[in-house]
């Protein structure tokens, strides 16, 4: 079955300093992956999503940056944090394949404090 | 683009009584939807999701939405509420997205309480 993993589960960073955040899925080969934000007053965003290997997209200009260095990994970045960025950050994993209304999985998220 | 309207932030009900959560929907194409919960400080979990096979859906524990296309409705039900029922709900609709994969578009959420 699969699995999905985030890391770590609380961060509290000061302001300006850089941020990484791991997800980790188990158990399918080239999930599509995705990077949401549940921030009060915003709802759940979409940040950024990735179909592939090397490939991201972003669905909202910001402080943030997102990579996929394999095909089961996908990191969320900053390099200087703002207050903003506080917020539980979930990664997701879909089916893939294109296909509209696909199901996507959540993690146990990450919870962001910048102080 | 497709949205969710969440009617009620909170909603309270006895345990035993009936659960009932509004969604509303606007698409102009055939939507798929779905129903999460969100545990306090945990991510989210699908309860059930509508593809158009069959207009009620059921899902896990014990809840179930029934697809309403005259009223652009999916509203989450259960028969009777448990004190394990107490959470989040998010109603989602599903977008596809230019580069591939889809986007989830929620609601605001509907926080459940149930009381003894």
């Amino acid at each position: 079955s699969q699995t999905i993993h985030q890391w770590p589960a609380t961060l509290v960073q000061p302001v300006g300093s850089p941020l990484s955040l791991e997800c980790t899925v188990e158990g399918t080969s080239n999930p599509n992956l995705y990077w949401y934000r549940q921030a009060a007053g915003r709802g759940l965003q979409l940040l950024f999503y990735s179909v592939g290997i090397g490939q991201i997209s972003s669905e909202v200009p910001q402080n943030l940056s997102a990579s996929r260095p394999q095909d089961r990994q996908f990191i969320l970045s900053s390099k200087k944090l703002l207050l903003s960025d506080s917020g539980f950050y979930l990664c997701a994993w879909g089916q893939g394949g294109g296909s509209w209304g696909e199901t996507q999985y959540f993690g146990p998220g990450t919870r962001l404090l910048v102080l | 683009a497709q949205s969710v309207t969440q009617l009620g932030s909170h909603v309270s009900v006895s345990e035993g009584a009936l659960v009932l959560l509004r969604c509303n929907y606007s698409s102009s194409v055939p939507p798929y939807l779905f129903w999460y919960v969100q545990y306090p400080n945990q991510g989210l979990q699908l309860l059930l999701k509508y593809t158009s096979a069959a207009t009620l859906v059921k899902g896990i524990n014990g809840f179930e939405a029934e697809f309403k296309k005259s009223e652009t409705s999916f509203h989450l039900t259960k028969p009777s509420a448990h004190m394990s029922d107490a959470a989040e709900y998010f109603c989602a609709v599903s977008d596809i997205l230019t580069g591939g994969g889809n986007k989830l578009t929620f609601g605001t959420g509907t926080q459940l309480k149930v009381e003894l």
